[in-house]
Formats: C-alpha cells, structure tokens, sequence
C-alpha cells in the first residue's frame, strides 16, 4: 500500500519548452502532495504544497509562473515547468500523505523524474 | 524558515560497526522526526520516525533518540552492513517536512 508513482521518469527537452510531469497515488487518495527538487548531491527542496481543489502553496523563492502546480482529483497533481531552461535540470520528486493510515505526518515518495534542459 | 542540519556530511565505517548521526533544528514547532534513506538516483524511503511525545524507538538495528529540549535527534545503525550505504536525511516537521542536509554512509566490507 501507499505506492505513489510519477511519469516520465526521464525527460530530455530543449529550452523553450514546457514539460509536464505527473503524480499519481495509486492505492489511497491525497488531499495534499508535495513537490520537492534535487540537484545532483544536493538535499531535497522543497517547492510547494499541492492542495487537491485549490491553489498551491510555493516556497520562498520558487516562481509560481514557472513550475505550475495543479491537483485536479484526489489521486493526481502535475507540475509543469513552463519556459524551461538548462538551470531547470534537476531531479523532481513528488510525495503525499496517505491520511487512512492514521499518520497525518509520513510521506510517500514517487520514484522521481529527471529532467535535462538542452 | 526551518533550519536544519546534519552531522557528519559523511561518515565511513567497517562492517559490523555502529554509526551515529545528529541532526539539530530550529523549528520548536516540529513534533514529527523522521530519517529517510536515499540511494543513488532512488527515492527518499522512511526507515524510522519519533513523534514529539516519545524519547526513543528501536526497530531492529535502527533506532532513533530525541532531545526536543535542545533540537536535536539522532540515527542509530549497530551493526552496519554494506548495503546500508547511502545518504540519510533528517526530515524534522510540523505541517510540512524541511529535509537536513544530509549524511553519506560508506559501509565498507
């Protein structure tokens, strides 16, 4: 149970472009997920919280035009780095709470995408 | 923002030794302490949480142990084995999860 699964899990674009990347939890529903970013022997950033029916909340610093966030069903939220350029590659990784498990707080990561920018 | 760090950034021992890991915090508010495992270009996976009302839990060769007076918690890994190696991160919260900066764990044979 609590598997959550992101598609591609690779993606080569060129710059200019617009990459949609999506999260599904597969075996429970998600009022919440979350999007984080990793560069290569980084820690995990977090970019904003996605909240199903409503908009999402970005951290500080992250361009809310950029990276758009949408969390239409209780299953799927997709983010889409709009306009993207080479200092977008990195590795974007999705998480949600799986609140019938009685934990409010455990996250389950998707496998994550990477995302090269010519 | 939440400030978390961890510490050592990296840690080598021989199999069958223990390794520690502090991570320290800034947000008093955090009462959820959990440790994740990273492989290279894997997912982050929970190994062990604490909530905020307990001081230590075990499971197996992992246990993990909270001071919330002073912010700090720490990993524990007896018997370490090469397929621990990885990165661990300290992902303190309350709402939302700020990941540490992470720990390299090299288990050599």
């Amino acid at each position: 149970g609590a598997v959550v699964s992101q598609h591609p899990s690779r993606v080569i674009c060129k710059s200019g472009t617009s990459v949609k990347i999506e999260c599904r939890s597969l075996d429970f529903q998600a009022t919440t997920m979350f999007w984080y970013r990793q560069f290569p022997k980084k820690s995990l950033m977090l970019m904003a919280t996605s909240n199903e029916g409503s908009k999402a909340t970005y951290e500080q610093g992250v361009e809310k035009d950029k990276f758009l966030i949408n969390h239409a069903s209780l299953t799927l939220s997709t983010l889409t780095v709009t306009s993207a350029h080479p200092e977008d590659s990195s590795f974007y990784i999705c998480s949600a709470r799986d609140l019938s498990r009685g934990s409010t707080d455990t996250q389950y990561f998707g496998p994550g995408t990477r995302l090269t920018v010519l | 923002g939440e400030n978390v760090e961890q510490h050592p950034s990296t840690l080598s021992v021989q199999e069958g030794d223990s390794a520690v890991i502090k991570c320290t915090y800034s947000d008093s508010a955090s009462n959820y302490f959990p440790w994740y495992k990273q492989e290279l270009g894997k997912r982050p996976q929970l190994i062990i949480d604490i909530r905020s009302n307990v001081g230590e839990k075990k499971d197996q060769r992992i246990a993990v142990t909270l001071n919330k007076t002073a912010k700090h918690f720490s990993l524990h890994i007896t018997e370490t084995q090469p397929e621990d190696s990885a990165v661990y991160f300290c992902v303190p919260g309350f709402q939302k999860l700020v990941f540490g900066t992470g720990t390299r764990l090299l288990v050599s044979p």
